[in-house]
């Protein structure tokens, strides 16, 4: 168990919907990390929060949108969702300090478009 | 239409071998190169990680090597049991930028599947 928890495991929705995926970091840590993980793209880096502020975002779509509140947990939120964002979304927490390599992740969110 | 999925590839060994897994890398401006681990139903999971100004790093049963001229990368595990079963991914950092935000944007390989049997 890596102390990082995300809710919910699983989500099935249909096309156009908006979900909000949530993640809570391991205690302490001020960095989160959102990944998406399907067959044919691979895993891949979405976005990076530290401590309430965006730090580096990856190949995330303008559809999606996420944010870090002051308690450190983060939200995911996929909105006009498409058959193709059927994946694994994964949010992965450190303490912020470089060089940022260890990163723990969470188990996970399976999100399913109809 | 019919979707393309990534075929990972595959590496089998008996339990107690030693094993080697390979990564080819691209992009020559990486500050770190990492190693994870994913087990079936489970996030990733970090194993060791070298920076690029090194060749060699060593971990307990696990050694990673790097060689910068052909951009390859490798993770041996020594005395392979049935628990490291799984996919291994190597990723890469970024060089850091002026303003410090490419921090932790890890940059995944596609995988491989190692398979122990005991």
């Amino acid at each position: 168990d890596s102390g990082v928890t995300q809710t919910p495991k699983h989500l099935i929705t249909a096309t156009g919907q908006r979900v909000t995926l949530r993640c809570s970091p391991r205690s302490g840590d001020l960095s989160v990390y959102w990944y998406q993980q399907s067959l044919d793209q691979g895993l891949q880096f979405l976005i990076h929060y530290y401590n309430g502020e965006e730090r580096a975002k990856g190949n995330i779509l303008e559809r999606f949108s996420a944010q870090q509140f002051p308690d450190l947990h983060s939200e995911l939120n996929l909105s006009s969702l498409e058959l193709g964002d059927s994946a694994l979304y994964f949010c992965a927490s450190n303490p912020g300090a470089r060089p940022y390599n260890e990163q723990f992740f969470g188990p996970g969110t399976r999100l399913t478009v109809l | 239409g019919e979707s393309v999925g990534l075929h990972l590839p595959t590496l089998s060994v008996q339990e107690g071998d030693n094993s080697i897994i390979n990564c080819a890398y691209s992009n020559s401006a990486s500050d770190y190169f990492i190693w994870y681990k994913q087990e079936s139903g489970k996030g990733p999971q970090f194993i060791i990680d070298i920076r690029s100004n090194m060749d060699k790093r060593q971990g307990q049963r696990v050694t990673v090597l790097l060689n910068k001229t052909v951009k390859h990368l490798s993770l041996q595990i020594a005395a392979t049991q049935p628990g490291d079963s799984a996919v291994y991914f190597c990723a890469e950092t970024p060089l850091p930028n002026a303003g410090g935000t490419s921090y932790g944007k890890l940059t995944f390989g596609q995988g491989t599947i190692l398979t122990v049997h005991p």
